[in-house]
């Protein structure tokens, strides 16, 4: 299976901040990386894909990088709506797998 | 687009459960359709895969659900179904259907329905 090791697991941090997640691959994955971000009591809302490409609808702040093993996700000035818990998922092969989380929040 | 399941509740150890997911505003029949769960308190993990009429309804499982849950859909419901047996209780977390976006990724999820499985 392929792990996905995410960094930091918590993240505090204020609004206006510039905000990067790490998510590490133990195999070669491509560009096949998702993120999503997941709200208290809500179902995981897609936010990029192939890495870099933002979903329709999403604000631009929010910007994805990376290929092979290492990617980021970052959020160029945090704003109070984007505390939550973010995670990354890769699409290369069976299982699909996540990342642990990292969870944003007010600091 | 939308999404929604029902099914859940509280279970036995060794018991059966089927949920059921609803989807509406989209082609259902063109799309994979994917279940995960999600753990009290944890984090996401996939559970099952079935594709398209085009891809042979054709089924991919995680080692936790093989053998146990069986994936199924039925196009002229627009609807996706999991069918788990001999449930654990570590199978205890909200189960979420979603819909693959056909470009690798899941673009919509319902709310989900909260699988309890104690004595």
């Amino acid at each position: 299976d392929i792990q996905l090791t995410q960094s930091p697991s918590l993240l505090s941090a204020s609004v206006g901040d510039r905000v990067t997640i790490t998510c590490r691959a133990s195999h070669d994955i491509k560009n096949y990386l998702v993120w999503y971000q997941q709200k208290l009591g809500k179902a995981p809302k897609l936010l990029i894909y192939f890495a870099s490409t933002l979903q329709t609808g999403v604000p631009s702040r929010f910007s994805g990088s990376g290929s092979g093993t290492d990617f980021t996700l970052t959020i160029s000035s945090l704003q109070p709506e984007d505390f939550a818990i973010y995670y990354c998922q890769q699409f290369d092969d069976y299982p699909l797998t996540f990342g642990g989380g990292t969870n944003v929040e007010i600091k | 687009v939308e999404l929604v399941e029902s099914g859940g509740g509280l279970v036995q150890p060794g018991g059966s459960l089927r949920l059921s997911c609803a989807a509406s505003g989209f082609i259902f029949s063109d799309h994979y359709m994917d279940w995960f769960r999600q753990a009290p308190g944890k984090g996401l993990e996939w559970v099952a895969r079935i594709r398209n009429r085009n891809n042979g309804y054709t089924t991919e499982y995680a080692a936790s659900a093989q053998g146990r849950f069986t994936i199924s859909r039925d196009d002229s419901k627009s609807s996706v179904y999991l069918q788990m047996n001999s449930l654990k209780i570590e199978d205890t977390a909200l189960y979420y259907c979603a819909r693959d976006s056909k470009k690798y990724s899941h673009d919509y999820w319902g709310q989900g329905t909260l699988v309890t499985v104690s004595s």
